[in-house]
């Protein structure tokens, strides 16, 4: 496709449940981003993969959130044991990462996850 | 005090008002991104600053690099630029963004 996908696009889970939201990247990025988004505020960072090497989960919550890259293309977020607080936008993001200073983020339509 | 700060949270206009937004950053960030988000989620990049300003049709970005400021300009507002706009920030040598809370425009006919 020509731009980053996500699904599901809607997810409402019971309190305890354990969902998986995934991302399709655009082909060839290398670079992909999830972040959270809570209702009325700004995105915020979870992780970061380069191809199927996950450099950065200093933003992951708790150790309920998990994600994963195995090929370097598609991305799996993965929350376990649902909780309230966790409702949220999730965001998927990639770029080509050939240069830090030009990069270009490119954002999926993002998964609303409500917790019932 | 949050890395990326914007003002104002809110802004209702008329249909063809200048419109400026505004963000503040802290020490550390190189690039200022400015993202568009739509009702519904799906954010679209519209720049990415280092110096200088960017204009594409109605939209001007500019960033100052010694205040480490950067404003957002549109120019003859329409309703179609209600939206959120939303300041992000790359630090130095990252990759990840740190974003403002966003400005929710609301453009009246």
């Amino acid at each position: 496709g020509a731009g980053v996908s996500q699904s599901p696009r809607y997810k409402v889970a019971k309190r305890g449940q354990d969902v998986a939201l995934r991302c399709d990247p655009i082909s060839g990025h290398v670079s992909l981003f999830w972040y959270q988004q809570a209702l009325g505020q700004g995105p915020e960072f979870l992780t970061y993969f380069q191809n199927e090497a996950q450099l950065d989960k200093s933003g992951l919550p708790s150790d309920r959130f998990f994600a994963e890259r195995p090929e370097g293309s598609v991305s799996t977020l993965k929350i376990q044991r649902t909780q309230q607080e966790d409702s949220a936008v999730y965001l998927c993001a990639s770029s080509l990462a050939r240069s830090v200073r030009t990069d270009t983020q490119y954002f999926g339509p993002g998964t609303r996850l409500t917790v019932l | 005090k949050n890395e990326v700060e914007q003002s104002p949270q809110n802004l209702t206009a008329q249909e063809g008002e200048f419109i400026t937004i505004n963000c503040s950053y802290s020490v550390g960030i190189s690039a200022l991104h400015w993202l568009q988000q739509h009702p519904g989620g799906g954010i679209v990049s519209l720049f990415m600053l280092s110096s200088g300003k960017k204009k594409h049709g109605r939209l001007i970005a500019t960033i100052n690099i010694q205040e480490k400021h950067s404003s957002l300009h549109i120019t003859a507002s329409h309703p179609r630029d209600s939206a959120v706009y939303i300041c992000a920030g790359r630090r130095e040598g990252a990759q990840k963004l740190v974003f403002g809370q966003g400005t929710r425009l609301t453009i009246n006919p």
